[in-house]
């Protein structure tokens, strides 16, 4: 596609409920990063994919946090028994490969957890 | 663990006026250097830095890297209301190919 692309753009769930963010690269981007963002503070990695295996998840902040990668394309972050503490923005970004360091950012999913 | 410090946090001027932004960095295998403009939700890339010493200019922004001070700059000169936005810093480790952001500098233009 021409950007990256995130669904939902926006997500309220009860604590307690499981969600499933989106990430849709840019054809042929081999890299994609999930960053989370809290309201007035910088981008929190997460994880990151080359292709579909993920080398670093050192940035989920618990276990209720799992992500995969298909088909080296789609990516889906979900996230289980949300807590109120999980409300933010999730960024998805691609990069062409590791080689390349230009983040392409999609416009996020601002997740609620009321 | 790789660390960016952004200053200052935020910054308000009026049109016309010149800001400095402020990144510094301790990175492992430091490969390069971001910046990005983040106006509502997804950042934008403005400049890519691996090199000391070199400006990268683009309009009325410019930037440059220390790599032996540890530390980039990026001015705005003459802003304008439109330059109202987040600028966030991230370097990127060479081990990992991972970018690690600072927390951002808030600059908002007043007419």
């Amino acid at each position: 596609g021409a950007g990256v692309s995130q669904s939902p753009s926006n997500k309220v769930t009860e604590k307690g409920k499981d969600v499933e963010l989106r990430c849709d690269p840019i054809s042929g981007h081999t890299a994609l990063y999930w960053y989370r963002q809290s309201l007035g503070q910088g981008l929190e990695f997460l994880i990151y994919f080359q292709g579909n295996s993920a080398p670093d998840k050192s940035g989920l902040p618990s276990d209720r946090f799992s992500a995969e990668r298909t088909g080296g394309s789609v990516s889906t972050l979900t996230i289980q028994r949300t807590q109120q503490e999980d409300s933010a923005v999730y960024l998805c970004a691609s990069i062409r490969g590791l080689m390349n360091t230009e983040a392409f950012f999609g416009q996020g999913t601002r997740l609620t957890v009321v | 663990e790789d660390k960016v410090v952004q200053s200052p946090l935020s910054l308000v001027v009026h049109e016309g006026d010149t800001v400095t932004l402020n990144c510094s960095y301790e990175v492992t295998n430091f490969r390069s250097l971001l910046w990005y403009k983040q106006e509502k939700k997804a950042p934008t890339f403005l400049f890519m830095l691996t090199s000391s010493g070199i400006e990268k200019k683009s309009g009325r922004l410019s930037s440059i890297l220390d790599k032996k001070e540890l530390f980039s700059i990026l001015n705005i000169t003459a802003t304008q209301t439109g330059d109202s936005a987040v600028y966030l810093c991230a370097v990127v480790n060479t081990n990992a190919g991972k970018s690690t952001f600072g927390d951002g500098t808030t600059l908002t233009v007043k007419p």
